[in-house]
């Protein structure tokens, strides 16, 4: 069925960097753009970027730039975001969102978020 | 970045009454517009995209309205699956932004 699947949660120390992952299955992965979405505990959505699968090119949040990186693996359909010099302010729930097809795009489905904690 | 504000930021009201939620970007968005409805624990769920195309699967109490930069979101006779928070979010142009939320509460 058409699903996203996150990794678990994680703990990490300040300083440190995290890499979640997203595995997509139930539709063609290369065709539709991957963004990742963070909300902070009691907090709202924030966007932190988007790739392509297709190509692999990436367009992040200015508040991200240099500690993010997002990849992808076409051979198992999984994008990866790694965020670099974690601090507590970090510790959030982590979403992956597929956007539709369409002009008048949206996130038709999501992740069920991977919880990182930024503790020492 | 465009700003996208929404009001109120919680909302108290009863199970069958009208609810109207309000976001406004700081500029037009066409209609780059769509709502979601998170409940605690949860991932998002779209309600409404390009301003007032309902969802598959989402009631018909639920509607959305709007132009340029004043968006809606109405539910009409709230039921109790309803009682949630609910976020617009536009997709004009990068960063793709969300409003700060309303939580609406029995």
């Amino acid at each position: 069925q058409v699903q996203l699947v996150q990794s678990g949660a994680e703990v990490k120390k300040p300083g440190a960097s995290v890499k979640v992952s997203c595995k997509a299955s139930g539709y063609t992965f290369t065709s539709y753009f991957m963004h990742w979405v963070r909300q902070a505990p009691g907090q709202g959505l924030e966007w932190m970027g988007v790739i392509n699968p297709s190509g692999g090119s990436t367009s992040y949040a200015q508040k991200f730039q240099g500690r993010v990186t997002m990849t992808r693996d076409t051979s198992t359909s999984t994008v990866y975001m790694e965020l670099s010099s974690l601090r507590s302010e970090d510790t959030a729930v982590y979403y992956c969102a597929k956007r539709s097809s369409g002009y008048y795009w949206y996130f038709d489905l999501w992740g069920r978020g991977t919880l990182v904690t930024v503790s020492s | 970045d465009i700003q996208m504000t929404q009001s109120p930021s919680s909302l108290s009201a009863s199970v069958g009454d009208r609810v109207t939620i309000t976001c406004r970007a700081s500029q037009s968005i066409s209609s780059y517009l769509n709502w979601y409805q998170q409940t605690p624990g949860k991932a998002p769920k779209l309600l409404i995209y390009a301003v007032s195309s309902l969802e598959s699967g989402v009631p018909s109490r639920v509607s959305g309205s709007g132009s340029g930069t004043d968006f809606t979101l109405t539910i009409s006779s709230l039921q109790p699956e309803d009682f949630a928070t609910y976020y617009c979010q536009q997709t004009y142009s990068t960063p793709y932004t969300f409003g700060q939320g309303t939580k609406l509460e029995i």
